[in-house]
Formats: structure tokens, sequence, C-alpha cells
């Protein structure tokens, strides 16, 4: 199965919060992880990223957890700020090259309160 | 920082009408990508083109879609008949080579009257 799901749905949080986004994934040739994130009428930027072979790592405010034995990863966002509010899409592929097309999740909406 | 640049930024047509997409992507990259984004639903794989060849296609990309790159630094996507269910919006994306990493573009809104 090439199915990658995200949960929550949509997450409210206030600022200086901790916003945690969960996703699965289904098809254990993936070896590929990003976080993208969208603002309104512009493209999926990356956000961070992970491969399988670290349980977690971190960039600044945002880390990513990952667990193969579960097949989920999760991105958490510390000390929320209104600026993170966006789309944030969980993504895998399998590997680097030509046919690394990324399978996207649902997405969710983020809204950090001041 | 380099970036993929898409024209235009929103395009309106008529059913049945031609419409070509155009992308730049980032100079010496690769790879190259569509997805599309119908409103409020997720991103999804149209294409991925490498070596003047399509590499792999969803089951989106019918006999009505088509790629190019026609001069070593457009990628263009082509419309040839369009429905009223195109009306989306469309992401080029490129990626480099050894690179996991994709890049994308800021869309093309296509609205299908």
């Amino acid at each position: 199965q090439q199915q990658v799901k995200q949960s929550p749905q949509s997450l409210i949080v206030q600022k200086g919060g901790i916003s945690i986004i969960n996703c699965a994934y289904e098809n254990t040739a993936f070896d590929y992880f990003p976080w993208y994130q969208q603002f309104p009428g512009k493209g999926p930027a990356l956000l961070i990223a992970i491969r399988p072979d670290v349980s977690e790592k971190k960039e600044g405010r945002f880390t990513i957890s990952f667990n193969k034995s579960a097949k989920q990863f999760s991105l958490h966002i510390m000390d929320s700020q209104p600026g993170d509010s966006a789309t944030y899409f969980c993504a895998a592929s399998t590997g680097a090259g030509a046919n690394s097309k990324l399978t996207f999740g649902k997405g969710i909406t983020l809204s950090v309160r001041p | 920082e380099p970036e993929v640049t898409q024209t235009p930024s929103h395009q309106v047509t008529q059913m049945g009408q031609e419409v070509i997409l155009r992308c730049v992507p980032i100079s010496n990259h690769l790879y190259f990508y569509w997805y599309r984004q119908i409103l409020g639903q997720k991103v999804e794989f149209l294409v991925s083109f490498y070596n003047n060849e399509i590499s792999e296609k969803s089951e989106i990309f019918d006999d009505q879609f088509s790629v190019e790159r026609p001069d070593g630094s457009n990628f263009t996507l082509k419309i040839r008949s369009t429905k009223l269910e195109d009306s989306a919006m469309y992401f080029c994306a490129s990626k480099g080579r050894g690179s996991d990493t994709q890049y994308f573009g800021p869309g093309t809104r296509l609205t299908v009257l």
C-alpha cells in the first residue's frame, strides 16, 4: 500500500506550546520521510526530513521522531509561534533517484493562537 | 537561493481547451516532477521526468497529459483537452543528483470553466 495517513486533521495550539502531528505509513519500502510546510497560495516547502536509520532528528524548534517498528513518525514543533500557522504535510518516498515520487498525507492545518 | 519558478500563477480556461503550464526548475537539477492539489485535498503525484523521458506516471496522468523539456531550462505540462475536474493547483518540483529533497515551485492555479 502506498498510503500515508496523518492525524489529527486540524490542530489549535497556544503560542509557546508544543504542536505534535503524527503520520503513519504502510509501505515498508519507504526510506525517506519529509515534512513539508505550506502557506496559503504557496508551494510546499521542505521543513525537515528523516531517514529510518535514526530515531530522531532535530533542527531548531522542529523535531522528527521516527518509530520504524510501528511505521509511524511525528513532527514536534516546540515553542509554537503564530508564524508557524500553516498546513503541514508528511510524505514518504523510496530512496533517491528519478523514481522517488513523494506520497503525501492529507495535511493538517495548524493554528497557533497568540 | 535558487528556486523553482512557475508561470502563469493563475490560468483560466474553457473546458476542452489546451493549456500549457510552465516551470523553470533549479539549474543543475536533473529530476523533475509535476504534482497537483485539488482544493482542500492532499498533494498528488502526476509524473516524474529524467534524462528527457518519463520515469514514472500516476493513474491521473492519462493520454490527455504530456510533459516536455523543450530547451534545457523549461519543463512544461500540457493538458490537451481540459475537463472541469482538472481544476487544481499544479506544482512543479525538481531535485538534484544524489539528493532526497524535492523543491517545489509556487504553483499554477488552473481553473476550468
